[in-house]
């Protein structure tokens, strides 16, 4: 167990709809990530917030958008779903304490979209 | 940004013998390299990691090489044994605010009884 919390594990939802997959850090941690993975595909970083501020982003479509709440857990927000958007979603956690980043997983959400 | 390319894409090996995965990376202000392992529908986790001040690391059957001159850093694992089988992704996270990972596309390794 990573310490990371996702909900919820399994959603299924048709195209057009709108869905929130929500994630707690561990304990301590400021940083929070989203990954999409494809089936056969490895992990694509979509966005990263730091303390409730986003610091980056990678390949994030513009329908999906992300938070990150004073509590410091986040919520990835996709919206007008298309079959394509079929994946697992982790999201991951790190301290920042130090000057590398160790990143630790969530059990993912698994999104399919009929 | 940083592009990781990571070979093989799949990997058999016998029980017992040993497992290489060998990746490259582009940026060379990146400093961390992590590996991590998944199992079929379960989360990536991290099984070992090296810095960009060091050349090799060492964790039981697990070692991980780095060349900062070539830019590449592979993945040594030997005496394999059945739950080795899983997908391997090497990363590269360079300094600055970001820190964001670039992962390689993942190895596919299974060994074999």
């Amino acid at each position: 167990d990573s310490g990371v919390t996702q909900t919820p594990k399994h959603l299924i939802t048709a195209t057009g709809q709108r869905v929130t997959l929500r994630c707690s850090p561990r304990s301590g941690d400021l940083s929070v990530y989203w990954y999409q993975q494809s089936l056969d595909q490895g992990l694509q970083f979509l966005i990263h917030y730091y303390n409730g501020e986003e610091r980056a982003k990678g390949n994030i479509l513009e329908r999906f958008s992300a938070q990150q709440f004073p509590d410091l857990h986040s919520e990835l927000n996709l919206s007008s779903l298309e079959l394509g958007d079929s994946a697992l979603y982790f999201c991951a956690s790190s301290s920042r304490g130090g000057p590398y980043n160790e990143q630790f997983f969530g059990p993912g959400t698994r999104l399919t979209v009929l | 940004g940083e592009n990781v390319e990571q070979h093989p894409s799949t990997l058999s090996v016998q029980e017992g013998d040993s497992a290489v995965i060998k990746c490259t990376y582009s940026d060379s202000a990146s400093n961390y390299f992590p590996w991590y392992k998944q199992e079929l529908g379960k989360r990536p986790q991290l099984i070992i990691d090296i810095r960009s001040n060091v050349g090799e690391k060492k964790d039981q059957r697990i070692a991980v090489t780095l060349n900062k001159t070539a830019k590449h850093f592979s993945l040594h694992i030997t005496e394999t044994q059945p739950e080795d089988s899983a997908v391997y992704f090497c990363a590269a996270t360079s300094s600055g605010s970001a820190r964001q990972l670039t992962f390689g596309s993942g190895t596919q390794l299974t060994v074999l009884p």
